[in-house]
């Protein structure tokens, strides 16, 4: 059975704060790496799909990067911001017509 | 705007019974799955589509079933044999199947078994 691990489970810190989590996946047969963002009472939106090995990608103050050798994704949060607060889930694609495998995914809270 | 749709957000059902979960999209997506979310667990896939009048298995398929007869419906019955239904249910569709593919999701479905 594939395992994606997600640490820290949840995360509290102060606006401004700079944070980052992290997400684990197999490091063979490995096709892509997913993020969503989940807010409370809403989908959950894709942030980045990233597929080549030294990927790194950002969107706003939100970047990840990626290393498909040891198999881990760093997400990070740049002066984070009350609506930053929200479920942070990673996705590991393994195999091209593979589906996605979800980890349990990070709770953000960012107190004003 | 385009986007997938689920109903009801809230479903009660009594023990024995069959419900259907509804989901609708109108993105023009080829693939579109069921996934279920219990608490302290990532999401789990139920089942999948990757073209109208095909669906698979996923992980956890016992005791529900799905059609798709159209490309933007793909209804989830939830079964009296599923053991375990109090869940929260989300429906998501993909351009097409595959690892590459961000999937969009619906507002979810919680469906409690009295």
């Amino acid at each position: 059975i594939l395992n994606v691990e997600q640490s820290p489970q949840s995360l509290h810190v102060q606006e401004g704060d700079s944070t980052n989590f992290t997400c684990s996946f197999p490091s063979s047969n490995f096709y892509a790496l997913h993020w969503y963002r989940w807010e409370t009472a809403k989908s959950p939106e894709a942030l980045f799909v990233m597929t080549l090995n030294g990927d790194e990608k950002k969107k706003g103050r939100i970047s990840a990067t990626l290393n498909t050798k040891e198999g881990y994704s760093y997400l990070y949060i740049k002066g984070s911001q009350p609506e930053d607060s929200a479920t942070y889930l990673c996705a590991f694609g393994g195999g091209s017509q593979g589906n996605l495998i979800f980890g349990k995914g990070t709770k953000l809270s960012v107190k004003p | 705007d385009g986007g997938i749709t689920q109903s009801p957000k809230y479903l009660f059902r009594k023990e024995g019974q069959n419900v259907t979960l509804s989901c609708e999209q109108n993105l023009n997506h080829d693939a579109m799955y069921w996934y279920r979310q219990d608490p302290g667990q990532g999401l789990r896939l139920i089942y999948y589509s990757q073209i109208v009048n095909d669906f698979q298995k996923g992980d956890i398929a016992e005791g529900y079933s799905v059609s798709r007869e159209k490309k933007e419906s793909f209804p989830l019955t939830v079964t009296s044999a599923q053991k375990n239904p109090t869940a929260f249910y989300l429906c998501a569709s993909s351009i097409y199947r595959g690892p590459y593919n961000e999937q969009f999701f619906g507002p979810g479905t919680r469906l409690t078994v009295l």
